[in-house]
């Protein structure tokens, strides 16, 4: 079935150290989008990619990095992660056609410690 | 400002009842669609229902639909016959500008 793919599904880090949580899809998607989503919360959206063409949100700090080697694959960097950016960090695909509808993978909950 | 305002941060009803969650929105797109999407706990959020703006037929998923009323900007999610796995969180949002509502926690009671 096509899917979209989190890993891993719990991380768990120190105050500072960088980390890196992945996602892959089998859709065939132009469009990946990262949000970072806290308890009981709306997801918010950190960035997305239009194929290579990166979309950084105004208000996403310089702490959070992505990259899109291929169509597949994105990944999400923090760099030095503080407590704060403990969260579900959702990936989630569309075609970028009209309907813009989101396919969302399963999150990876990520702990600071 | 484009917007989608939930103003129900929670309700619960019991099974079998029929639950109507509200949303609105306000956007300066012409042609956009809206969705619902549901976040059971601990779990994956999904697709529950989608309605284009042109369409003037309400969108219908089995036990689910929607009442879209353009003029007003609304765009509520009717369950009818709920069951206890519709116990979740459930999000509206439209496709212009990836914008979300902050969310309806539903639970259902046995």
């Amino acid at each position: 079935d096509a899917m979209v793919i989190q890993n891993p599904r719990y991380q768990v880090t120190q105050f500072g150290k960088p980390v890196t949580l992945s996602c892959s899809q089998t859709l065939n998607h132009n469009v990946m989008y990262w949000y970072q989503q806290k308890s009981s919360q709306a997801p918010k959206l950190l960035f997305h990619y239009y194929d290579k063409d990166f979309n950084n949100e105004a208000d996403t700090p310089d702490n959070f990095q992505s990259r899109r080697p291929n169509t597949s694959f994105c990944f999400l960097d923090i760099r030095s992660p503080g407590l704060g950016d403990a969260a579900m960090y959702l990936c989630a695909t569309s075609s970028g056609g009209r309907t813009n509808t989101q396919y969302f993978g399963p999150g990876t909950r990520l702990t600071v410690l | 400002a484009q917007t989608v305002t939930q103003s129900q941060p929670e309700m619960s009803v019991q099974e079998a009842e029929t639950v109507t969650l509200s949303c609105t929105y306000d956007t300066s797109e012409n042609n956009y669609y809206l969705f619902w999407y549901k976040q059971p706990p601990s779990r994956q959020m999904i697709l529950v229902i989608r309605q284009e703006a042109y369409k003037q037929q309400n969108a219908t998923e089995n036990r689910f639909s929607v009442n879209f009323q353009k003029a007003a900007k609304s765009f509520s999610l009717k369950i009818s016959d709920s069951q206890l796995g519709d116990t979740a969180m459930y999000f509206c949002a439209g496709n212009y500008q990836l914008i979300w509502g902050a969310g309806t926690k539903l639970i259902i009671k046995p």
